[in-house]
């Protein structure tokens, strides 16, 4: 079963518009931590953020912001008044302890078109 | 900042050959680590090594050697290329964390591989 889930292929906005990135993961761990990546069209992943199991509290950054729920399952993604240089593949990744080395598993990626 | 940084951008062979791809780190990270990436699938670990000349298999290593002889460069190796080898390679390292701890990756640009 996949760890990790971005349900969303591709999604096309017009710049300005609001838009949710869906992330479900699955786990048994208690301790485990998510992350979201951005990876241009010049192909390098940039680390955006890191969240650890035991902090629900959602973050902002900017127009960037991540709603963690646990009860769900879910670690959403949204970004505000989106820009075209917001245009990339999104992944969102679970980090699980195997021994003594954090596993990674990523989702398949959710390609955001943002157009002028 | 940490960086890391592969050998080639793009890099075309052919069925049969040998072919190194190269990773340098210099953040003094212990961890690091070979992924591909392909349309619909994510990310899927290959190989990874958590100490110079250690190595562990990860989900796809079939086909793949690697090498690790100085802690900052890590290397990828197809011993004999073939067509399904075709993909998009991804180099990370990380500063291992205590079991359960925060460990973030850290990707170098890629390297897009066309076998022919």
């Amino acid at each position: 079963a996949q760890k990790v889930t971005q349900a969303q292929t591709e999604i096309s906005v017009v710049e300005k518009e609001d838009v949710t990135l869906d992330c479900v993961y699955e786990t048994r761990d208690t301790t485990y931590y998510l992350f979201w990546y951005k990876q241009p069209p010049s192909g390098e992943l940039v680390f955006l953020i890191r969240r650890n199991s035991f902090d629900e509290q959602n973050e902002i950054s900017g127009r960037y912001s991540w709603n963690f729920q646990k009860s769900t399952s879910s670690f959403n993604f949204t970004i505000t008044a989106s820009q075209v240089v917001d245009s990339a593949v999104y992944f969102c990744a679970l980090s699980e302890v195997i021994y003594n080395f954090n596993k990674f598993y990523f989702g398949s990626g959710t390609k955001l078109n943002v157009k002028p | 900042d940490v960086k890391v940084t592969q050998s080639s951008r793009y890099l075309v062979k052919r069925t049969g050959e040998k072919v190194f791809l190269e990773c340098v780190q210099d953040m003094d990270h212990e961890n690091m680590f070979w992924y591909r990436q392909d349309p619909g699938l994510g990310l899927r670990l290959i190989y990874f090594s958590y100490d110079v000349k250690m190595k562990e298999k990860g989900d796809i290593p079939e086909g793949y050697s690697v090498s690790r002889e100085k802690k900052e460069r890590f290397s990828l190796i197809l011993e004999s290329a073939s067509t399904n080898q075709t993909s998009m390679y991804l180099c990370a390292s990380s500063f291992p964390g205590l079991a359960g701890a925060q460990e973030t990756q850290y990707f170098g640009p890629g390297t897009r591989l066309l076998v022919l």
